[in-house]
């Protein structure tokens, strides 16, 4: 099925750094969402975007709509043991007439 | 509020065999979406159903389908199990279906012998 690259596919890094992951597509989307799952668990909405260009924070959780629309950003500050999980991107455009698609997910380790 | 739960948590099935999983949504949601989690292809989107009807449906063989019933409870059934159907499935619900307002359960994680 239509996907997103999300990338990268994995981090592991110390606890008190910054994260950056992105996520890319071939088309035009309306709404971008990151989610976050812990293990055992469905994903949870982290953060929605609605605009191009929109710059939104939810906590140490930043994301932002790429001004193509084809892209979206997360940025995790002073990143915690807690953040550890698999964040997802997803998309949502009238291309892919009414799903939601996701990307493949980051999974995001942290060394104390 | 409970949140949105599925049963059973866990299932064993094998291959040819059907199975049935259900998932009830957060009172006062009228959206049941469904979803297939795997490793190598990730989420991706089953179908929607929205009081009673399926609004929109994903890529998957007709082995997979839905209903929903009139107190907004979902079941999904796949026929005919195939190895590759072992997944997490995950139901999603909302109020009216947008999904910035969607909730997730905790999946039903189905392996096929």
């Amino acid at each position: 099925g239509q996907q997103l690259n999300q990338s990268p596919q994995s981090m592991f890094i110390q606890e008190g750094e910054d994260v950056s992951m992105n996520c890319t597509s071939s088309s035009i989307f309306n709404t971008w969402l990151w989610y976050k799952q812990d293990p055992g668990e469905g994903p949870v909405l982290l953060i929605a975007l609605y605009k191009a260009g929109e710059l939104t924070s939810n906590g140490r959780l930043t994301a932002q709509f790429g001004i193509t629309r084809k892209d979206s950003f997360l940025n995790i500050s002073a990143s915690i043991p807690s953040d550890v999980g698999i964040y997802f991107c997803a998309g949502y455009g009238s291309s892919n007439t009414g799903k939601l698609i996701f990307g493949q997910g980051t999974t995001l380790q942290v060394k104390p | 509020k409970a949140g949105v739960t599925q049963t059973p948590r866990y299932l064993i099935k094998t291959r040819g065999q059907q199975v049935t999983l259900s998932c009830s949504p957060i009172s006062g949601h009228r959206s049941v979406s469904w979803y297939q989690q795997t490793p190598g292809q990730g989420l991706q989107f089953l179908f929607e159903y929205f009081s009673e009807t399926q609004r929109n449906k994903g890529n998957f063989p007709g082995r997979f389908s839905g209903r929903q019933f009139s107190n907004s409870r979902s079941e999904m059934n796949v026929s005919t199990l195939e190895l590759g159907d072992s997944a997490l499935y995950l139901c999603a619900s909302s109020t009216r279906g947008s999904y910035n307002e969607q909730f997730f359960g905790p999946g039903t994680r189905l392996t096929v012998l």
